[in-house]
């Protein structure tokens, strides 16, 4: 059974950094593309950023590029998001989420952590 | 960017109706579309994917169908469970887009 169980939201001013992680069990890791997606407090859901299995290919929204870093850690089964200069904007519940395919990646999102909350006020 | 628009963003329906949300597309893109459903507080949960493949575990009742730009979610008789708000999302293309949401509420 999927497990994803994110962790380290909080609240950050802005300007400032923040790492979220998610712990992944249950399938292999390895073999599968990840992302993360976003949800403002009583918004629709956003697309932040993806990663290949391997970690080599990476690509982001841009309303967080430049900004986000998106990266795992195939030995310790975790996924990763660097957030920098962070805005009030980037308020949201961060979810990781597995993707569909296998040894790649497609867009289609079939699994979800429970979500993180990040908030960004002074 | 494609975008992505959800008819209607509110319905009201009573438990055993026929259900039908339509979801659009800016631009063809073929059948690469899912459909998630997210209840208050939870993580969005898979439904529906390339357009009309109904995920594992998902009940029957959940079909979907179109292709292009046009591409309704279906539920053929509405159960208590099935309240919540319902989600289109493209994946034709980076980057990946939802649609704004359908909350289906009950009557």
């Amino acid at each position: 059974q999927v497990q994803l169980v994110e962790s380290g939201g909080g609240v950050v001013q802005p300007g400032r950094s923040l790492r979220l992680s998610c712990a992944a069990s249950g399938f292999t890791f390895r073999s599968d593309g990840m992302h993360w997606v976003r949800q403002a407090p009583g918004k629709g859901l956003e697309w932040v950023a993806v990663i290949s299995p391997d970690g080599n290919y990476k690509h982001y929204a841009d309303s967080v590029k430049g900004r986000f870093t998106i990266s795992r850690d195939n030995s310790k089964n975790t996924l990763y998001l660097q957030m920098n200069s962070l805005r009030a904007e980037d308020t949201a519940v961060y979810y990781c989420v597995k993707d569909r395919g296998s040894g790649y990646y497609t867009g289609c999102l079939d699994s979800w952590g429970q979500g993180t909350l990040v908030t960004v006020t002074s | 960017d494609i975008q992505m628009t959800q008819s209607p963003s509110t319905l009201s329906a009573s438990v055993g109706d026929r259900v039908t949300i339509t979801c659009r597309a800016s631009e063809s893109i073929s059948s690469w579309l899912a459909w998630y459903q997210q209840k208050p507080g939870k993580a969005p949960k898979l439904l529906i994917y390339k357009a009309s493949s109904l995920e594992s575990g998902v009940p029957s009742r959940f079909s979907g169908s179109g292709s292009g730009t046009e591409f309704t979610l279906t539920i053929s008789s509405l159960q208590p469970d099935d309240f919540a708000t319902y989600y289109c999302q493209e994946y034709k293309s980076y980057p990946w887009t939802f649609g704004p949401g359908t909350k289906v509420e009950i009557k």
